[in-house]
């Protein structure tokens, strides 16, 4: 069964102080590991996709980066807009069908 | 583009009375999905289409039916609402030309009393 962990539940961060967000997983078959983000009320937003080992992506503060068992969103010098839950997913199957983890959300203060 | 839209927004529904949650793309995406998402629980596959006239069931089938009769819509019916399906639900489509991401629209939230 693919399983998906997303640590930590929460994350509160001043504005300018870097982090990252983990997700840990285990599928068969790989068919990309996913980041969206979700505004409360709102559907979750794609970010990026990974498909292998030492692959990363970026996206203004923004960087994810894969291995064989994780990955991680950093978030550089993050700002209040960047307030919201990270979603991460993991697909699987010939229709990439997606499991979830539980999400992190973030909150950046002033 | 207008995406991935749902209809409607909000609803309420007394047990053991129907509805069908609309779901439609302008994308042309031929992989349609349904989602519900729980606090707590992350989002849960109900059932999915690999295109016009084909389902199939995901990870929460029961008390759901899908159809697809075209490309551009995915309606999710509930027979027999019942608390346990108090939630919201989202759905999705992709590509599977271009990637294997998934766009998602803005969700129903559905309340069962």
């Amino acid at each position: 069964e693919d399983q998906v962990t997303q640590s930590p539940e929460a994350l509160r961060l001043q504005e300018g102080e870097s982090s990252s967000l983990n997700c840990s997983y285990t599928v068969s078959g790989l068919r990309g590991l996913f980041w969206y983000r979700q505004d409360p009320g709102k559907g979750p937003e794609f970010l990026f996709t990974l498909y292998s080992a030492g692959e990363e992506k970026e996206k203004e503060r923004l960087k994810a980066t894969l291995t064989k068992k994780e990955s991680f969103l950093h978030i550089t010098a993050p700002k209040p807009e960047d307030s919201a839950t990270y979603l991460c997913a993991v697909g699987a199957g010939t229709a990439s069908k997606l499991t979830f983890g539980t999400g992190t959300r973030l909150q950046v203060t002033l | 583009n207008a995406g991935v839209t749902q209809t409607p927004k909000f609803r309420i529904l007394k047990i053991g009375q129907s509805m069908t949650l609309q779901c439609t793309q302008d994308m042309n995406h031929n992989y349609m999905y349904w989602y519900r998402q729980d606090p707590g629980m992350g989002l849960k596959l109900i059932y999915y289409s690999v295109g016009a006239g084909i389902t199939d069931k995901g990870e929460v089938p029961n008390g759901y039916n899908v159809s697809r009769s075209t490309t551009e819509d995915f309606p999710l019916r509930l027979e027999l609402a019942a608390p346990s399906q108090t939630s919201v639900y989202f759905c999705a489509s992709r590509d599977p030309t271009s990637g294997n991401e998934q766009y998602f629209g803005p969700g129903t939230r559905l309340t069962v009393t």
